[in-house]
């Protein structure tokens, strides 16, 4: 997997869109950027994942740069329960393949 | 979305016994599996692949004859803990992928491991 580079926290208040870096700058083609998030004490929760073009499902947004170096994960209206350790991890979509966790961002959303 | 469903989320045991710990796939049939540990305040770190009918690979430093793993079927795995020390005392974490759907991993819910 490629290395990941993250903030180590941010905060955020609640009702404003939380942006979540995430540098990647040795990725290779065939490899994706997938986030997952961590919740004290819980496995960690899948969010999104995208190859190159920008995406969207109903818990975020990933927008990836046009080199694909970098990427921003982007919660549009962060709640007091999306306050958990968000990892961006670069990896294939092979299904025998592990996933190298870094540190994340400890990401805290004030009331 | 597909379900990874560990067991038990919690186990306190005495040190020098064994605590075997249990992934299930329930939607999905997992060639591969993984293991991950997590101290305190620290990041997940890989322990070892699981592979169904074939021997594990474990990750550099992690004794593979304390922690014994098998993936007897397609949809579990089951890591065992043998002869428990307190330093031991870890969150357990498995994971699988199915190699014929989702290209996400799905998490278990996480076992508490407190030897005593």
């Amino acid at each position: 997997d490629a290395k990941t580079t993250q903030p180590t926290s941010m905060d955020c208040a609640e009702g404003r869109a939380a942006n979540l870096p995430c540098n990647h700058s040795t990725i290779s083609g065939n490899e994706y950027v997938y986030w997952y998030r961590q919740i004290h004490s819980q496995g960690p929760q899948y969010i999104i994942h995208g190859l190159k073009n920008n995406e969207t499902n109903e818990m975020a947004s990933l927008i990836i740069t046009e080199d694909r170096k970098s990427s921003t994960l982007i919660l549009p209206h962060a709640t007091l329960r999306d306050t958990a350790v968000y990892y961006c991890i670069a990896a294939s979509n092979f299904g025998n393949e592990k996933l190298t966790f870094g540190t994340g961002t400890r990401l805290t959303i004030i009331p | 979305g597909a379900v990874v469903s560990q067991h038990p989320s919690r186990v306190i045991c005495k040190s020098g016994t064994s605590v075997k710990i249990e992934c299930r796939s329930l939607d999905f049939q997992a060639t591969t599996m993984f293991w991950y540990r997590q101290f305190p305040k620290q990041s997940l770190m890989l322990m070892a692949t699981s592979n169904e009918g074939s021997k594990a690979t474990y990750e550099q430093g992690v004794e593979k004859d304390k922690f014994l793993i098998n993936h007897a079927s397609l949809t579990l795995s089951t890591l065992t803990v043998t002869s428990a020390h307190p330093e031991d005392s870890s969150f357990y974490i498995c994971s699988a992928r199915d190699p014929q759907g989702y290209t996400e991993a799905f998490f278990g819910q996480g076992t508490r491991l407190t030897v005593v």
